[in-house]
């Protein structure tokens, strides 16, 4: 199975350039999250999603959107990067909420600002 | 809110030696517990779960017994190998949403 894809691995943009990181699911599952990750400070989610149509934000939204128009896909779009997205993301997907259900991950995506 | 407080590393072990790494959290209602493993360039695996009061989650040597008494889950192992070498993660799941400690580096030296 290949569970939680994401594309690209790594991306270099320029301050003011847009981009989408693709995040792809073959596990049925219901719920998606996207992550940051900086040094020392843990994972933010940024925004999730409960299921094909609905999202809602997370605790770092800012300069960010999402889409959930299939269960399997949740893209996330930069529209004006600016050096603090410099982070490592992590696109996540469980079953559904609650009742200990464990989150899958991606391999993430390394993405630098310049 | 919810929060997760786990130990700062990183933390350096030499082989065969016993691990704790504490994880503390903070929660309304009645979350479930996780540890999460991350080797180096990858995604976050399970490690393992707790999801009531005294259950204990345990996987490939390590454990880690959901206290709600002292709202703790901390992760054990009796004895380190070179490959557990990573970075671990404590996350609490409340509703919709995992909440992340910021992660504790381990290295195991032979």
């Amino acid at each position: 199975n290949a569970g939680v894809t994401q594309t690209p691995k790594f991306r270099i943009l320029k301050i003011g350039q847009s981009m989408t990181l693709q995040c792809t699911q073959d596990m049925n599952h219901n719920y998606m999250y996207w992550y940051r990750q900086d040094p020392g400070m843990g994972l933010k989610l940024i925004y999730y999603s409960v299921g094909a149509g609905i999202t809602d934000k997370g605790e770092v939204p800012n300069g960010y959107n999402v889409s959930r128009s299939t269960t399997e896909d949740f893209p996330l779009r930069l529209e004006l990067a600016a050096p603090s997205q410099t982070s490592v993301y992590f696109c996540a997907s469980s079953l559904k909420g609650g009742g200990g259900t464990e989150a899958f991950f991606g391999q993430g995506t390394r993405l630098t600002v310049v | 809110g919810d929060s997760v407080t786990q130990m700062e590393g990183p933390v350096t072990l030499s082989e065969e030696a016993f691990l704790t790494i504490n994880c503390t959290y903070t929660a309304t209602g009645y979350p479930s517990l996780f540890w999460y493993v991350q080797y180096p360039g990858e995604g976050l695996q399970l490690l393992l779960k707790a999801t009531k009061a005294d259950d204990k989650g345990s996987n490939k040597g390590f454990e880690a017994t959901y206290r709600k008494e002292t709202t703790s889950f901390h992760l054990e192992k009796g004895s380190v190998q070179v490959s557990d070498s990573a970075v671990y993660f404590c996350a609490l799941l409340t509703g919709n949403q995992f909440y992340f400690g910021t992660g504790t580096s381990l290295t195991v030296i032979p």
